[in-house]
């Protein structure tokens, strides 16, 4: 069955400081890779996302994200973290079959905590 | 153009209870899921509706059910409410104009609290 995994749960770190949220799926193929954050009480916003071509994907507020097939990974990053960047996030995966979208998996999401 | 409009935003029901969530996608979104968001079991799916049709359901007891109408426009409905139905119900739209257009778009949310 398709999983996905973000092994950490709560991050603490220091604004300017670089930042990188892992994430590893499960999954028979290539699959769609979303990368999703959700500020308290709020819904979630799409950062990001990959469905082919060039692995490192840009997004939006400075995010990036790496797709790794070897690695089986679609990790996180920014280069410098600023305060309102606390949140959770959320990292996804789905897939398309028979000319329709599947409903998407999610991990259970990293907390991200930045000290001032 | 407007988001994906989820209401009511906060809701607190009783057990054994019934409630009705409204979901609008955004204009010319065709498919609409949801979504159930607990602290212990995350974020999982519901079902989805595509053209009026259920198109996909999660693992979810006959209690939790939906329905989209002509206009896109969304319900999900519990009967029988249970505390741990407590959570906030996501709802997701999408275009779904092909595969290159993949991806869907959350609302707020609605916050159930059973008591």
């Amino acid at each position: 069955a398709q999983s996905v995994t973000q092994p950490d749960i709560h991050i603490t770190v220091s604004e300017g400081a670089s930042l990188e949220l892992r994430c590893n799926y499960s999954y028979g193929a290539t699959p769609y890779l979303f990368w999703y954050v959700q500020s308290p009480g709020q819904g979630l916003q799409l950062l990001l996302k990959y469905f082919s071509g060039d692995t490192l994907v840009q997004g939006i507020k400075g995010f990036e994200a790496e797709f790794k097939r070897s690695q089986s990974s679609f990790n996180l990053r920014k280069p410098s973290v600023h305060w309102s960047d606390a949140a959770e996030y959320f990292c996804a995966v789905g897939w398309y079959y028979g000319g329709s979208q599947g409903n998407l998996i999610f991990g259970k999401g990293t907390k991200l905590s930045v000290k001032p | 153009k407007a988001g994906v409009t989820q209401t009511p935003r906060y809701l607190i029901k009783t057990r054994g209870q019934q409630v009705t969530l409204s979901c609008s996608p955004i204009s010319g979104h065709r498919s609409v899921s949801w979504y159930q968001q607990t602290p212990g079991q995350g974020l999982q799916f519901l079902f989805e509706y595509f053209s009026e049709t259920q198109r996909n359901k999660g693992n979810f007891p006959g209690r939790f059910s939906g329905r989209q109408f002509s206009n896109s426009r969304s319900e999900m409905n519990v009967s029988t409410l249970e505390l741990g139905d407590s959570a906030l119900y996501l709802c997701a739209s999408s275009l779904e104009a092909g595969e290159g257009d993949y991806g869907y778009t959350f609302g707020s949310g609605t916050r159930l609290t059973v008591v």
